[in-house]
Formats: structure tokens, C-alpha cells, sequence
């Protein structure tokens, strides 16, 4: 099972702003994805890496940004909060567990609120 | 495109019985399927996956994959409330993304 640690977990925040949302994870995963989900409806990829400076779009078009610098860290950034971005983010990552599969474990989430 | 189904519920089942979830998927080609377990407000949290034709088995659940008919199944033996939640079914395309069903909420009445 992996570790995956997501800041902050709840954040209120104005119109405009600028947020990060942080992902990290110990287990020297090479694969990171970011999802989004609003309450009671699946879960969409807006991004994922396969490993150091690599980043692709997902399969839901967003505004949010991500890097990858190092290989346990794959932060989200929002230049400039909405109130259409209001929702759950949830940062996983994925190792091969047997050739060609590879499962993918969740952190807590960050419940985002833009005011 | 890849899709995977899944009923949305809600299934209720009475405690101490067996809840059937199903899920289908699209691509034949598919390799991995996962069963994952998301509690209200909570993140997914994978319980189940299975690789191969035929039954998984572990503790009370049990995962099984048919894909001459493309679909994948979770048993829960011996229902108890804390099982209650939403199951989400997932299936790699063959690369490391997954694709997710809707999820089927399942109630489990005392």
C-alpha cells in the first residue's frame, strides 16, 4: 500500500486567487495522476506522469497546471481560482505490480470551496 | 472509446447476506481490473484486483472475471454495515491509466 500525503485537505479560498495543491508520496512510485470528483459522480484524470518531468493532460479539460521535479512530489496549480473549480482533487499514484498492470492508490483529497 | 458500466444502485442488501456488484467493459483487449471502495466525503480505496479468467478470493470478497463476456463481479459474503458504500470498478485499457464505472452505491440494512 502506498503513502500519499495531500495539503491541505479542506481550503476556502476568493475568486482569483492563486492555489497549490500539494501531492507526495514515499514509495518511489514512478506514476502520478491527478483526479477530480464532485460529490457522488465518478472520478475524472485531469493529469498524470510517468515519472520525472514528464505531465500529460487527462481526459477532462482543465484550467489546473501540474509539474514533476522530483519523483515523490506532483503539485496542482490553479492560477486563478473560479467558483467552477470547487470540488474534491484526488492525487494518486500506481506501481507494476506484475507485467503490465499496475494499480493505482489514492491520498485523502483535498476538498476545494472557491468563494 | 473505453467505457465501463457499472448500476449506480442503490443495492440494498440485508446484513449477514451476499451483495453482487457487476461491472462491463467495452475493450477486449483489457488487461487489469480493480475494485475500489470509496466511503461518503472519503477518497477510493482499492480492495480488489484481478488479473486472470476465473474467481479471486479474499476474506469476505470475492472478484470474478469473465472476459469472453467482458465483465467482472465482487462479491461481499456475510454483508455487514460497514460495507456501505460506494464500489467503484476500474479497468486498464492496457496502460497505466484507468478507466472508472460510475460506481454502484450499496446499502447494507441491519
Amino acid at each position: 500500500e502506498a503513502d500519499i500525503y495531500q495539503t491541505p485537505r479542506y481550503l476556502v479560498i476568493g475568486t482569483g486567487k492563486k492555489i497549490t495543491l500539494e501531492c507526495s508520496q514515499t514509495m518511489g512510485h514512478d506514476k502520478m495522476y491527478w483526479y477530480q470528483q464532485d460529490p457522488g459522480m465518478e472520478l475524472h484524470l485531469i493529469h498524470y506522469s510517468y515519472g520525472v518531468n514528464s505531465t500529460e493532460k487527462g481526459d477532462l479539460s482543465s484550467e489546473s497546471t501540474v509539474s514533476r521535479i522530483r519523483t515523490e512530489h506532483f503539485p496542482l496549480t490553479l492560477e486563478s481560482a473560479r467558483p467552477s473549480h470547487t470540488s474534491q482533487y484526488l492525487c494518486a499514484s500506481s506501481h507494476e505490480r506484475v507485467q503490465g498492470s499496475y494499480e493505482q492508490y489514492f491520498g485523502p483529497g483535498t476538498r476545494l470551496t472557491v468563494t | 472509446q473505453k467505457e465501463v458500466e457499472q448500476n449506480s444502485g442503490p443495492l440494498s442488501v440485508p446484513e449477514g447476506a451476499i451483495a453482487s456488484l457487476n461491472c462491463t467493459y467495452s475493450d477486449r483487449g483489457s488487461q487489469s481490473f480493480f475494485w475500489y471502495r470509496q466511503y461518503s466525503g472519503k477518497s477510493p480505496e482499492l480492495i480488489m484486483f484481478i488479473y486472470s479468467n476465473g474467481d479471486k478470493e479474499d476474506g469476505r470478497f470475492t472478484a470474478q472475471l469473465n472476459k469472453a463476456s467482458q465483465y467482472v463481479s465482487l462479491l461481499i459474503r456475510d454483508s455487514q454495515p460497514s460495507d456501505s458504500a460506494t464500489y467503484l470498478c476500474a479497468v486498464a485499457f492496457g496502460n497505466e491509466k484507468l478507466t472508472f464505472g460510475t460506481g454502484t452505491r450499496l446499502t447494507i440494512i441491519p
